[in-house]
């Protein structure tokens, strides 16, 4: 069964601290990696990975992906308060429609 | 302009009514969806339509019912409501397969909330 994980499950820091969110998954047929952030409503796109080794940057966000380990990093540098969300991964499934396998979420609090 | 939108955001109904949620895309996309959200925030894919052809039905009761008039819209039709069907759903639209030069990929709507008492 295609599964999809992720760790921690929820994490506190403090604000400027550097965070790794990992996520790690088992599918018969890769076709790209997404992470979402979820605040309080629906998710917001941050990156969409589908080569390894390429580091794709977004202000103070960075993720990567290797595809031979099966897992996809997501940093978050000098946290703010406003990083405070779940974070969600996802794997899109190749001929499956867009279909999208998520992990559970890392749930991020940045305290000040 | 809302690119996903999803009518009600807030839906509380008694056991065993009958109830739809709505949903419609002004983002181009070929294929739609329907994902719930459990208490845990476990979102999972419940159906998926490509121009208004149903592509994904994954093991979901038949008492949910989805329908496409067209390729923007998919709405949500949900009979016999029980206590476990009080969740987070969420539409989404993409192209399919997702591909990365529209640099959203996959658009979610703000969710309805449904309670069950």
């Amino acid at each position: 069964e295609d599964k999809v994980v992720q760790s921690p499950l929820s994490l506190v820091v403090h604000e400027g601290d550097t965070v790794t969110l990992n996520c790690s998954y088992e599918v018969t047929n890769f076709r790209s990696l997404l992470w979402y952030k979820q605040e309080k409503k629906a998710p917001t796109f941050l990156f969409m990975l589908t080569s390894s080794g390429i580091e794709k940057k977004s202000g103070r966000l960075s993720s990567i992906l290797d595809k031979k380990e099966l897992f996809s990093i997501l940093n978050i540098t000098a946290t703010q308060t406003g990083d405070s969300a779940v974070y969600l991964c996802a794997v899109e499934i190749y001929n499956q429609g867009g279909k999208l396998i998520f992990g559970q979420g890392t749930e991020l609090s940045v305290k000040p | 302009d809302t690119a996903v939108s999803q009518t009600p955001k807030y839906l509380v109904t008694q056991m065993g009514n009958d109830k739809s949620i709505k949903c419609e895309q002004n983002l181009g996309h070929d294929t739609m969806y329907w994902y719930k959200q459990d208490s845990k925030k476990f979102l999972k894919i419940m159906f998926s339509y490509n121009n208004k052809e149903l592509i994904i039905n994954e093991t979901v009761p038949n008492r949910f019912s989805p329908k496409s008039p067209d390729k923007a819209h998919l709405n949500l039709h949900i009979n016999s409501l029980e206590l476990g069907d009080s969740a987070v759903y969420f539409c989404a639209s993409s192209l399919a397969p997702v591909r990365v030069g529209q640099g959203y990929g996959y658009t979610f709507g703000s969710g309805t909330r449904l309670t069950v008492v």
